[in-house]
């Protein structure tokens, strides 16, 4: 089936430093990707909208500056958190269309903590 | 944007015993979708319903979607600690996925 990977799986980082997050599609490729962000006892909420070739779609409420998305090919999408925070301390996930018609494959997601 | 309602938020079973946990909306959907979560992982897809009064069977796992599309269920029957996890439902729209609150499932071996 498809597989979705993302890396790494978890990372600490200091307050005011950045840290990138992969996310790969390897057995197909994908033209969209899309990145949720989820805090603990909570459901995923959409990021944002990462589009190979072009500009990510951000949510309402989603700093386009400080979640910097990159899908500069059909198989890879980063998300970098800039100048973190421990209020970015969270679980990101991110997910692709891998056939289903309907559903979407999702990555094992990033624990990220900042200190 | 189109709320999904999931009850319970938190339910603890015993191993063996049957339970059904619910998603709800007033608005009317193409599909939904019910993924399990369990813990440090991302969702991963159980089934999507598509047509009003669709049953689906995954094992022990039954959905159903309701006959004006508007809620889903999903029961499971004989519950085995391998059934721990977050369970959510979701519907897609342009492409975009939104997520229930989810119900947490504890079976206690």
């Amino acid at each position: 089936g498809a597989v979705v990977s993302q890396h790494p799986s978890w990372v600490i980082c200091k307050s005011g430093t950045s840290v990138k997050i992969e996310c790969r599609s390897l057995d197909f490729q994908a033209t969209t990707m899309f990145w949720y962000r989820q805090f603990p006892k909570q459901s995923l909420m959409l990021m944002a909208t990462s589009n190979e070739g072009s500009k990510a779609t951000y949510e309402q409420g989603v700093e386009k500056d400080k979640f910097l998305i990159n899908h500069a090919s059909l198989t890879l999408s980063t998300l970098t958190v800039t100048s973190a925070h421990p209020e970015d301390s969270s679980f990101y996930i991110c997910s692709a269309r891998s056939g289903d018609l309907y559903g979407y494959t999702f990555g094992s997601g990033t624990r990220l903590t900042v200190v | 944007t189109q709320l999904l309602e999931q009850s319970p938020q938190f339910l603890s079973i015993q191993e063996g015993e049957n339970l059904t946990v619910y998603c709800n909306s007033s608005s009317v959907f193409s599909s939904l979708q019910w993924y399990r979560q369990e813990p440090g992982e991302g969702p991963v897809l159980l089934v999507t319903v598509v047509t009003g009064g669709e049953v689906k069977k995954l094992k022990r796992l039954t959905f159903q979607f309701g006959d004006a599309r508007k809620d889903s269920s999903l029961h499971i029957t004989a519950a085995q600690p391998g059934d721990t996890g977050l369970y959510l439902c979701a519907y897609t729209n342009a492409g975009k996925s939104t997520f229930g609150d989810g119900t947490t499932l504890t079976v206690k071996p």
